[in-house]
């Protein structure tokens, strides 16, 4: 158990539909990222948030959206959905010291999304 | 240009045979980070060893030991005595140091899928 807590497990939706995939880091850590995990594309590193505020931003579309709150937590909105974004999307936190490149991600087991 | 390479698609090794996944990484940091993750077919992401580019000694964690030749920029993951359970996909990542002098997340290569076999 890595300590990420990620929900829904699973999830089916139809093209064009909003979902919101959610997310709770282990306790202590700032920092939150999202990726997707495609068959095609490998694992893609979407966004970062830092303690509430983005930090860095990857291949992340414009339909899709994030944000991290006071207590940390972090939300991945996907709306306007195609059969491309059916994947395996992963929550990560890890604790980052300013300039350290040590300390891992700590995933959570995914949230399978299939669009149909 | 592709940050992390890793140009083994799939591997099949015998029970007890000691296994090379091999990565190869582009940068011109001076500084980084170098990481391997194993996802077994449930899915979860699971950390298996750290290489900082400073760090003299390559990095061991039991069975695991990453071979790093930095002029070659190679950071090949070595598992000794292989098992069954090994049977994953397995990535190497990187992290660089990001414009604002604090570390950024992980870049993954595509994956090696390797399968023990008894």
């Amino acid at each position: 158990d890595s300590g990420v807590t990620q929900t829904p497990k699973h999830l089916i939706t139809a093209t064009g539909q909003r979902v919101t995939l959610r997310c709770s880091p282990r306790s202590g850590d700032l920092s939150v990222y999202w990726y997707q995990q495609s068959l095609d594309q490998g694992l893609q590193f979407l966004i970062q948030y830092y303690n509430g505020e983005e930090r860095a931003k990857g291949n992340i579309l414009e339909r899709f959206s994030a944000q991290q709150f006071p207590d940390l937590h972090s939300e991945l909105n996907l709306s306007s959905l195609e059969l491309g974004d059916s994947a395996l999307y992963f929550c990560a936190s890890s604790v980052v010291v300013s300039g350290s490149l040590a300390g891992e991600l700590f995933f959570g087991e995914g949230s399978r999304l299939t669009v149909l | 240009a592709q940050k992390i390479t890793q140009t083994q698609p799939g591997m099949f090794v015998q029970e007890k045979e000691a296994v090379t996944l091999d990565c190869t990484y582009d940068t011109s940091d001076q500084s980084y980070g170098l990481f391997w993750y194993k996802q077994p077919s449930s899915g979860e992401m699971i950390f298996l060893i750290y290489q900082g580019s400073y760090d003299e000694q390559n990095a061991t964690e039991g069975r695991y030991s990453l071979n790093f030749q930095k002029a070659r920029k190679s950071a090949n993951l070595v598992i000794s005595a292989s098992q069954l359970g090994d049977s994953a996909m397995y990535f190497c990542a990187m992290r660089e140091v990001d414009s604002g002098g604090g570390a950024d997340g992980l870049t993954f290569g595509k994956g090696t899928h390797l399968i023990i076999q008894p």
